[in-house]
């Protein structure tokens, strides 16, 4: 079974610009959740999807969205991109998003915003 | 305890030494709680998933046990070997939100 992809794997913005990552989930999953590590921060929640729906939303701007596809593949969208954006964007799935089922994270999204 | 906190923040080890780090999380409103490893340029890999007051759970030479009454979960690595270096994070799930809430990790390293 292949596991979670994220593309690209590395990507640099300049402040201002928007940017769009992708996550494809593994095969039969339907719950994807997107975080942001920072090395201050640590692992901060981002939101998560379940067939096609927004079912909660860790605290970050709305400068931060992102959607779910009928195939459960996802995308998470920043605008305006801040320096502060900087960060590995970490996304995981899971089967359907149980508190007892555990995540698959896939190998993240490098952002360096300039 | 408002947040997840892992104890220690890192740790230097002997090959052969066993180990065992602090996880606590607020005891009100729990859901789960889950253990990762986190290797350098690896993807976090789930260890344990722990739902239930006294779980304990192994893999190998890994082990973990929940108090959710007072909040602290332990995770018990024996005879660690240079390959079990890596960032150990927990995250609890309460049921008020269902998202992960991950403490800062304990950052393990095995001298062989």
């Amino acid at each position: 079974k292949a596991g979670v992809t994220q593309t690209p794997r590395y990507l640099i913005k300049t402040r201002g610009q928007q940017v769009t990552l992708s996550c494809s989930p593994i095969s039969g999953h339907r719950s994807v959740s997107w975080y942001q590590q920072t090395p201050g921060q640590g692992l901060q929640f981002l939101f998560e999807y379940f067939s096609e729906t927004q079912r909660n939303k860790g605290n970050f701007p709305g400068r931060f969205s992102g959607r779910q596809f009928s195939n459960s593949r996802s995308e998470m969208n920043v605008s305006t991109l801040e320096l502060g954006d900087s960060a590995l964007y970490l996304c995981a799935s899971s089967l359907d998003g149980l508190p007892s089922n555990e995540q698959f994270f896939g190998p993240g999204t490098r952002l360096t915003v300039l | 305890i408002l947040n997840v906190e892992q104890s220690p923040q890192s740790l230097h080890v002997q090959e052969g030494d066993s180990t065992n780090f602090t996880c606590s999380f607020p005891s009100s409103n729990f859901y789960a709680l889950h253990w990762y490893r986190w290797e350098t340029a690896k993807s976090p890999e789930a260890l344990f998933v722990m739902t239930l007051n006294g779980d304990e759970k192994k893999k190998g030479r890994i082990s973990a046990t929940l108090n959710t009454k007072e909040g602290y979960s332990y995770l018990y690595i024996k005879g660690s070997q240079p390959e079990d270096s890596a960032t150990y994070l927990c995250a609890n799930m309460d049921t008020g939100r269902r998202a992960l809430t991950f403490g800062s990790g304990t950052r393990l390293q095995v001298q062989p």
